[in-house]
């Protein structure tokens, strides 16, 4: 099973609309990283969450931390065709960050 | 650009072939990760070399090998090629950005395709 559980598997949207997006993870949390990925090419980084009840907002996306729920949870407001994607959720397996994985992926399709 | 200079972006090679992928991470920049990503599997982490030595290993099959040169180059080698093998690669590079965080930079991928 997944360390980091991502929820949900696609979303589909009308630009303009809100969306969040959730990432669970099953072990200790030590920082939380987002990322985004266009189809086929490589990994964007978008924001590291370290703290309980950090929260980091880039552009019009935004994320939280719950460390006590080992929860994250990144928010897009007012969505636009450019935030179409795959976006995924890493860790660190342990305090020093050697085997960093990733959640199974959101992928987001926002029509115009 | 990234930063991290993955090469050959596209591979298409037949079962039982050996395939040698190349990383070149962020100057600056001493850990270098690997990971595989397919369809069905997600991204999977394979292993990871710290200025030259082998830091972590995650699900990387016995027919992968991978090594870091003092240059701080990585190569991963993929023999004995499956189907199954056909993925997204991809190389990424850990390092302190401006923030204060460690970040790992990845690269754009290398394609592989086994017939």
């Amino acid at each position: 099973s997944q360390e980091l559980e991502q929820s949900p598997q696609s979303l589909i949207v009308q630009e303009g609309k809100n969306l969040t997006i959730n990432c669970t993870s099953s072990k200790t949390l030590y920082g939380l990283y987002w990322y985004k990925q266009k189809y086929g090419e490589g990994l964007i980084f978008l924001m590291m969450l370290q703290k309980g009840g950090e929260e980091k907002s880039h552009e019009k996306i935004t994320a939280k931390l719950d460390e006590k729920k080992q929860q994250s949870s990144l928010h897009i407001t007012a969505s636009q065709p450019s935030h179409a994607g795959i976006y995924l959720c890493g860790a660190g397996r342990t305090n020093t960050g050697n085997q960093f994985y990733f959640g199974t992926g959101t992928s987001l399709t926002v029509i115009p | 650009d990234s930063g991290v200079t993955q090469t050959p972006k596209h591979l298409i090679t037949a079962t039982g072939q050996r395939v040698t992928l190349r990383c070149s991470p962020r100057s600056g920049d001493l850990s270098v990760y690997w990971y595989q990503q397919s369809l069905d599997q997600g991204l999977q982490f394979l292993i990871q070399y710290y200025n030259g030595e082998e830091r972590a290993k995650g699900n990387i099959l016995e027919r992968f090998s991978a090594q870091q040169f003092p240059d701080l180059h990585s190569e991963l080698n993929l023999s004995s090629l499956e189907l199954g093998d056909s993925a997204l690669y991809f190389c990424a590079s850990l390092g302190r950005r401006s923030s204060g965080a460690n970040v790992l930079t990845f690269g754009a991928g290398s394609r592989l395709t086994v017939l």
